[in-house]
């Protein structure tokens, strides 16, 4: 199946620092990339939804200029949690389907981000 | 709204057969998902059903009837290794997951 990675897996940071993950597609390209936060026992939640070269979708709620989403290319999607706060730890995953792909997700590792 | 339901926990024996009941609402239907995940990690397809009906894969089956927006997962000869949490999820007409918030299975020996 298709592989998507996620860079870094694990991140520690001190409040009031911006952190970026990155995630991939790595043999296939990803037209459309999701972002999901998952709080501990807790269902993903979808942050927002990014098409390759244009602005991301964000859910109601979540904040824009706090988590900063660039597609910039068909294989690279990436997440900036600006001026980071502890209430922004948590499990951060992506996802990615394909162009012609409607159904399936290929979801990343996550990236756990702990801020201190 | 949208809406998905699924029990919180549940708790089966090794060797045993366990079925996980998901009900859902959602703004037109492409589909339904059933993903693994295990603590710590991001969420493993298990299976997808358009069609009503029972979709065999190995030991796990998955069971659709769109008329009554239900669906189940069966899990066969459970092993230790089953222990995870099942995350039922529809695909709206959108093609976007609605997420349920999961049952987490726990198997005992």
């Amino acid at each position: 199946g298709a592989v998507v990675s996620q860079h870094p897996s694990r991140v520690i940071c001190k409040s009031g620092t911006s952190v970026k993950i990155e995630c991939r597609s790595l043999d296939f390209q990803a037209t459309t990339m999701f972002w999901y936060r998952q709080f501990p026992k807790k269902s993903l939640m979808l942050m927002a939804t990014s098409n390759e070269g244009s602005k991301a979708t964000y859910e109601q709620g979540v904040e824009k200029d706090k988590f900063l989403i660039n597609h910039a290319s068909l294989t690279l999607s990436t997440l900036t949690v600006t001026s980071a706060h502890p209430e922004d730890s948590s499990f951060y995953i992506c996802s990615a389907r394909g162009p012609g792909d409607r159904e399936e997700q290929y979801f990343g590792p996550g990236t756990r981000l702990t801020v201190t | 709204g949208q809406n998905i339901d699924q029990p919180t926990e549940m708790t089966a024996t090794e060797g045993a057969i366990v079925q996980i009941n998901c009900t859902y609402q959602t703004s037109g239907f492409n589909g339904l998902f059933w993903y693994q995940q295990h603590a710590g990690e991001a969420p493993t397809f298990l299976s997808y059903n358009v069609l009503d009906g029972l979709e065999e894969k190995g030991r796990f089956s998955s069971f659709l009837s769109r008329s009554k927006g239900y669906s189940y997962l069966l899990l066969k000869e459970l092993q230790m290794k089953d222990s995870a949490s099942y995350l039922c999820a529809a695909m709206d007409s959108n093609y976007q997951l609605i997420w349920g918030a999961g049952t987490k299975l726990i198997i005992k020996p």
